[in-house]
This record gives structure tokens, C-alpha cells and sequence, in this order.
């Protein structure tokens, strides 16, 4: 089946430096990716929208300019966390919607993020 | 637009006792209709979904759900809760769009108790 690679899986790192999570599909081209932030016993929230070859979609409240969301090609989207703050300690989860596969979104295992 | 309420953030079984774990949609179009289970730290795992058809939907691990449409709920039963069951629940609704986002619930975490 179709399969969404997350990388990492957990990553730490200091107030202020930037950090870089990857989604990749595996065995499908994933035009779109929907990316998820998901805080401590709360639900998924939707961040933004990555398309390739164009721009990001973001969802109100959520800065452009500290989360860089990339499309480089139809197997790859990631998100750019900048100048992290403890407060964007969180669980980032990516999700790539229906297309060819029938009516199923392929979740990436998600990244712990958590900011010191 | 589309959103989803999940009644009761926490929900507490016995082991044995059945399961049930409530959804209500708000969707200006026919929806689709999903569940989805989390264990700590890791990704969602798809139970079961409703797309179009049979209103009856039976999903892994012995959970089915069904879609009312007067009531706009889909509520996730089971009829014996195992311990392995103890996870957090998310309900969540799109349209019919292949390019739409899911809009997720707040999350029911389930408890089984032995």
C-alpha cells in the first residue's frame, strides 16, 4: 500500500536554531501534502498545504515565515521549523490526500519535536 | 466548511463492556466520514471509513461504525473492549474532493479498565 516516509521521528534541539522534517512518498506521487501539528492531548490541526510546484497554503494563525514548507519535487515535502521556540515543541504529522489510491490519506509516523 | 465534534474527551470501559465513542459532522456537502486510532507518540492508523454506499461500516479490530445521516453522527462501536483497545480516538470528515483536508475531531481517549 501506499506509504508516506516521516523523518525523524524525534528530533531535540536549541531555542533558536531551525530544524527540517521530511515526508517522502514511497511507492506514489504525492502532488499535495497536508501538514498536521498536534500539541499534548489535543487534536490534529491542520497548518498548511504544501503543492507542488506552487506555493503553500497556510491556515490562519500560522506564520509563513517560521514554518517553511517546500514541495521540491512529486515525493518530497518538508517543513522547515526557524528560530524554534520551546512553545513549538510539538507532534508534526504529514498527510497526503486521495488521488489514484481511493478514498485514503497516508499518514506520515509523525516527529516529535521538542525544543530546549 | 466542515467540522467535527467528538462527545466525551475521555471515555472509560471495562474490559469486556462494549464500546462507544461519539461523532457529530457539520458538512455542507454529502460527507466522507473517517476513524482513526493513535497509540503514544506514533502516527494514526485508519479503523474504518464511510465514503458512499452501505451505511454500516466494519472496520479492523472488531470496531464498525454507522452513518446516520438525520442525526449527522458517526459513532465508532465495538461490542467488547480489550485492553490493547486503550488508545486515543479521532473522528474526522472530508468532502467529496480527492484534493480536500480532513478536519479532525478533538479526540476521545479510551480507558479499559480489567
Amino acid at each position: 500500500g501506499a506509504v508516506v516516509s516521516q523523518h525523524p521521528s524525534w528530533v531535540i534541539c536549541k531555542s533558536g536554531t531551525s530544524v527540517k522534517i521530511e515526508c517522502r512518498s514511497l511507492d506514489f506521487q504525492a502532488t499535495t501534502m497536508f501538514w498536521y501539528r498536534q500539541f499534548p492531548k489535543q487534536s490534529l490541526m491542520l497548518m498548511a498545504t504544501s503543492n507542488e510546484g506552487s506555493k503553500a497554503t497556510y491556515e490562519q494563525g500560522v506564520e509563513k515565515d517560521k514554518f517553511l514548507i517546500n514541495h521540491a519535487s512529486l515525493t518530497l515535502s518538508t517543513l522547515t521549523v526557524t528560530s524554534a521556540h520551546p512553545e513549538d515543541s510539538s507532534f508534526y504529522i504529514c498527510s497526503a490526500p486521495p488521488g489514484d489510491r481511493g478514498w485514503s490519506y497516508t499518514f506520515g509516523s509523525g516527529t516529535r519535536l521538542t525544543v530546549v | 466548511a466542515q467540522s467535527v465534534t467528538q462527545l466525551g474527551s475521555h471515555v472509560s470501559v471495562s474490559e469486556g463492556a462494549l464500546v462507544l465513542l461519539r461523532c457529530n459532522y457539520s458538512s455542507s456537502v454529502p460527507p466522507y466520514l473517517f476513524w482513526y486510532v493513535q497509540y503514544p507518540n506514533q502516527g494514526l492508523q485508519l479503523l474504518l471509513k464511510y465514503t458512499t454506499g452501505a451505511t454500516l461500516v466494519k472496520g479492523i479490530n472488531g470496531f464498525e461504525a454507522e452513518f446516520k445521516k438525520s442525526e449527522t453522527s458517526f459513532h465508532l462501536t465495538k461490542p467488547s473492549a480489550h485492553m490493547s483497545d486503550a488508545a486515543e480516538y479521532f473522528c474526522a470528515v472530508s468532502t467529496n474532493n480527492a484534493g480536500n483536508m480532513l478536519t479532525f475531531g478533538g479526540g476521545t481517549r479510551l480507558m479499559v479498565k480489567p
